[in-house]
């Protein structure tokens, strides 16, 4: 069945750097869009961060863009968030999500169970 | 960006239909997605494409859509439906990205 597992959240200081995986298994990672979804405590679901099937499309949400980086290895079943400069604004529970894709649309169907990112001094 | 719009709460009683609108400019000309979030849980797909339905989602759980909003239908609620919902659109116009609404409570009386 497919899953996906996130690993590497954990408490950082602000203006430190953190980098989240997500490992996925299940299905043909290479040929799916795959996303990153944060959730702040207390606050509801921001899209963050979007990756083609092929790694060549790349977009982020305006809160993270220059800040945060996207990356996947198909060869790996990995996919990847490098978070930089972070800001206390930035905890949140991460989660990685598989996109599919109608009329030019991404909605997520599975999700991983999320990790935890604390930005605090 | 783009601002999809929901009310904070609604309630309703095991049995009852409840209704979760979600407004925003154009909503009517986009596919429209809902998703299910638990406390301590992953989100969970219940709608996309505005009314279609995962395999595993009850038929209680269905999807509309007009010109100003995007509404999620849960008929004969359930105790175990209470939880937050949010609303989905994806923009490729230039930038790619999602956008969620800001989430409804729902609670079963």
């Amino acid at each position: 069945q497919v899953q996906l597992v996130e690993s590497g959240g954990g408490v950082v200081q602000p203006g430190r750097s953190l980098r989240l995986a997500c490992a996925v298994s299940g299905f043909t990672f290479s040929g799916y869009a795959m996303h990153w979804v944060r959730q702040s405590p207390g606050k509801g679901l921001e899209w963050v961060a979007f990756i083609s099937h092929d790694g060549g499309l790349k977009d982020y949400a305006d809160s993270v863009k220059g800040r945060f980086t996207i990356s996947r290895d198909n060869s790996r079943n990995s996919l990847y968030l490098q978070m930089n400069s972070l800001r206390v604004d930035d905890t949140a529970v991460y989660y990685c999500a598989r996109g599919l894709r109608y009329l030019d649309a991404y909605y997520f169907d599975h999700w991983g169970q999320g990790t935890l990112v604390t930005v605090s001094s | 960006s783009y601002v999809l719009t929901q009310p904070p709460s609604v309630s309703g009683a095991p049995g009852q239909t409840v209704r979760i609108t979600c407004g925003g400019y154009n909503i009517g000309d986009q596919p429209v997605h809902w998703y299910q979030k638990k406390a301590g849980q992953a989100p969970v797909l219940v709608v996309y494409d505005v009314f279609a339905r995962p395999s595993g989602i009850p038929e209680r759980f269905s999807g509309s859509s007009s010109e100003n909003a995007a509404t999620l239908t849960i008929t004969r609620v359930e105790a175990g439906d209470e939880a937050d919902y949010y609303c989905q659109v994806w923009h490729s116009n230039g930038d790619h990205q999602g956008f969620f609404g800001g989430g409804t409570k729902l609670t079963v009386l």
